[in-house]
């Protein structure tokens, strides 16, 4: 398998463009997990689905966010408008819940930059 | 609430052992967790341990659990440079989500 895919890798925008974020977890895993890491707040768990289903967007920041699971195999996290504290690398991951210990498969990220 | 916290940085040289602390409020925790993050990357687990052990070895691994105090730690022996990284300690309690704590960047110099 490929491991968790995110696209694109690198996004820079203007502010109050509309970004989308993409992720296509590993085949075979229900739950996915999108987080957002900055140097000033570490790393924050924005929301999770399992079978396709939101369970918890506590973490997600405010409207502007929206997170999309239509099928097992992708997932949207979108930012409209985005603005400059929008700024971060922004990480899916996948995993099998299996009711045991949980091995969550990260992508490598997406950088994003609003200016 | 959950909170898992870390010292932020940690610097040792080429070939000593080093020791990486979390601490953890949520004592109903079933698995704790050490990932591993390298420079450009996303967190790959490292390794685990039950809330029921009090010690896990793998390799240049040792992990020890305190569950009295709630303190958990990373050792890694014969450190070498390509340790160099950011390690995150995480809790679970009978559900997929994991709480992280705020990663100890750690240093490995010649």
């Amino acid at each position: 398998d490929a491991g968790v895919i995110q696209s694109p890798r690198h996004e820079v925008t203007e502010m109050g463009q509309e970004v989308t974020l993409r992720c296509k977890p590993i085949s075979g895993h229900n739950s996915l997990f999108w987080y957002r890491q900055t140097m000033m707040r570490g790393l924050e768990l924005l929301i999770y689905f399992n079978n396709n289903v939101p369970i918890d967007d506590s973490g997600m920041p405010e409207d502007r966010f929206s997170a999309k699971m239509p099928n097992a195999s992708f997932s949207t996290l979108k930012i409209q408008p985005s603005e400059p504290r929008d700024s971060a690398v922004y990480f899916c991951a996948s995993d099998q819940s299996s009711g045991a210990y949980n091995e969550q498969f990260f992508g490598p990220g997406t950088r994003l930059t609003v200016l | 609430g959950e909170d898992v916290e870390q010292s932020l940085f940690l610097s040792v040289r080429e070939g000593d052992s080093s020791v990486i602390n979390c601490t953890y409020t949520d004592s109903s925790s079933t698995y704790l967790y050490w990932y591993k993050q390298e420079p450009g990357a996303g967190l790959q687990l490292l390794t685990y341990i039950f809330s029921n052990m009090d010690m896990k070895q793998d390799q240049r691994l040792t992990v020890l659990l305190n569950k009295k105090d709630k303190h958990l730690s990373l050792r890694i022996a014969d450190t070498q440079t390509g340790d160099s990284a950011i390690y995150f300690c995480a809790e679970s309690y009978n559900t997929d989500k994991l709480i992280f704590g705020t990663g100890t960047r750690l240093q490995v110099f010649p």
